[in-house]
C-alpha cells in the first residue's frame, strides 16, 4: 500500500468555522489531489498540486483552498465550513514514472458540518 | 467534455459466479487511461485494474479482467469466481494522458451473496 495518511479521520464542526485537513505521503510523489465523495456523484476533484507551491483548481473548488509547502504534505482548508461541505474527503497521490499516472488514495476523512 | 457513466447502481452475484460491471466513457482524445477502483466498506479506494487506450489487449489481474471496446467507448469489468470479499462499491475512471484530472463514474454497488 502507498504510504498516505490523512488527519483527522473524522471531524464534526459547526457552520462558519475554518477546518483544515491534512494529507501526508511518504512516497515522494510529485502529484497530490483532494477529492470529495458524495452519494450519486462519485469522486470529484477539488484541488490538485503538481509540485511544491504549485496548485490548481478542480471542478468543485469553491469554498476550498490548498497549500503545499513540502513535497510530503498537502493541506485542504475550508475557509468557512457550510453544511454542503459535509462529505468524505480523499487525498490521492501519483507520479509520472513507473506508476504511469495511477492514483493511490488515502483512507479518507469523514467531515460533518452542523 | 470527458464523461464516465456507470448505468448499474447496484448488482448482486452468487459466490463463485461471474459478474460483469458496465462502464462507458466519452472523450475526443486518443491517448488516455481507464481504471477500475474498488471501495469496500472500510472506505479505502483500491486500484483493481488499469488499461492504456493504445493497448488492444485487455488487461487482466487474477480474477479481474476488462473488456475494452475502444470504438464503442466501453470498459466493462468482469469478476470471475466471485468471493464475499469482493462486496464493495466499484468505480470506473478515466484520465487523459498528460493531464491531472481523473473523471470518475458514480459507482456500482456489488454484493456477493453466500
Amino acid at each position: 500500500d502507498a504510504g498516505i495518511t490523512q488527519s483527522p479521520r473524522h471531524k464534526v464542526t459547526e457552520t462558519g468555522t475554518p477546518v483544515t485537513l491534512r494529507c501526508h505521503q511518504t512516497e515522494n510523489h510529485r502529484y497530490m489531489y483532494w477529492y470529495r465523495q458524495d452519494p450519486g456523484h462519485g469522486l470529484r476533484l477539488i484541488h490538485y498540486s503538481y509540485g511544491v507551491k504549485d496548485t490548481d483548481k478542480g471542478e468543485v473548488s469553491d469554498g476550498y483552498s490548498v497549500s503545499r509547502s513540502k513535497t510530503e504534505d498537502f493541506l485542504l482548508t475550508l475557509e468557512s465550513a457550510t453544511s454542503s461541505q459535509t462529505s468524505v474527503y480523499f487525498c490521492a497521490i501519483s507520479d509520472r514514472g513507473l506508476a504511469k499516472d495511477t492514483q493511490y488514495f488515502g483512507p479518507g476523512t469523514r467531515l460533518t458540518v452542523l | 467534455a470527458q464523461t464516465v457513466t456507470q448505468s448499474q447502481p447496484e448488482m448482486s452475484v452468487q459466490e463463485a459466479e461471474t459478474v460483469t460491471l458496465s462502464c462507458t466513457y466519452d472523450t475526443s482524445e486518443s491517448n488516455y487511461y481507464l481504471f477500475w477502483y474498488k471501495q469496500p466498506p472500510s472506505r479505502q479506494m483500491i486500484l483493481v485494474i488499469r488499461q492504456e487506450a493504445y493497448k488492444q489487449q485487455n488487461a487482466t489481474e487474477n480474477r479481474f479482467s476488462v473488456n475494452f471496446q475502444k470504438a464503442a467507448k466501453s470498459f466493462s469489468l468482469k469478476i470471475s469466481d466471485s468471493q464475499l470479499g469482493d462486496t464493495a462499491m466499484y468505480f470506473c475512471a478515466s484520465l487523459i494522458s498528460g493531464t491531472y484530472k481523473y473523471i470518475f463514474g458514480t459507482g456500482t454497488r456489488l454484493k456477493v451473496l453466500a
